[in-house]
């Protein structure tokens, strides 16, 4: 089972919301990330989390805030976003290093996320 | 850094013709190899990947060879269908270690026409 879900798969909100994208995998993958990409352009990395703990962060502005409570779960919290935000969001998954396939990152369907 | 350039296209073919996306990259040390497609308002799957020089990635009649010589990787089919209309992203993952994100090519648009 190679599955990445994620929840919302569409997002309308405005630019005073809070909102919350859940990102959830339950192969055993210990490292976990974020994309973003804008349409008819490739994604583009925001966030690394590597056991649970935030190792990369592409210098992501601080309205886009990520969580990771568990080795299964991932979060992106969205607070007061811009119209220019709206996207669609990626998830991905890999193994942890050492580990065969480690290479690899599994993808999840996405959040299509539209600021108004 | 790393970087991966493919021709954007949009590419478009007959079905059954043969195709070739071209992929060239500039990385340090031994980096693995992808491609993934991706359908419209879909996210992207893994089409095939190579982690080391002359590995040859194959998946559902793609193929590609990781070239160390030419820093290339280039995409084939020897017969494509309708169905295999998608945008393709040749993608890089470095070899320093650790969890890293994946260094994307702009994407190709593939139409194939019946």
């Amino acid at each position: 089972d190679t599955e990445v879900t994620q929840t919302p798969k569409h997002l309308v909100m405005g630019m005073t919301n809070k909102k919350s994208l859940k990102c959830e995998q339950h192969m055993g993958h210990r490292a976990m990330y974020w994309y973003k990409q804008k349409a008819k352009k490739p994604p583009e990395l925001m966030f690394v989390y590597s056991y649970e703990k935030l190792s990369i962060n592409e210098s992501v502005p601080s309205r886009f805030s990520p969580e990771c409570p568990n080795s299964s779960l991932l979060n992106l919290h969205l607070h007061a976003l811009q119209p220019e935000d709206s996207a669609l969001y990626l998830c991905a998954s890999s193994q942890p290093v050492g580990a065969a396939d480690q290479e690899t990152q599994y993808f999840g369907p996405g959040t299509r996320l539209l600021v108004l | 850094g790393n970087s991966v350039t493919q021709m954007e296209g949009p590419v478009t073919l007959s079905e059954e013709a043969f195709l070739t996306i071209n992929c060239t990259y500039t990385a340090t040390g031994y980096p693995s190899l992808f491609w993934y497609v991706q359908y419209p308002g879909e996210g992207l799957q893994l089409l095939l990947k190579a982690t080391k020089a002359d590995d040859k990635g194959s998946n559902k009649g793609f193929e590609a060879t990781y070239r160390k010589e030419t820093t290339s990787f280039h995409l084939e089919k020897g017969s494509v269908q309708v169905s295999d209309s998608a945008v393709y992203f040749c993608a890089l993952r470095g070899s320093g270690g650790g969890a890293d994100g994946l260094t994307f090519g702009k994407g190709t648009h593939l139409i194939i026409q019946p």
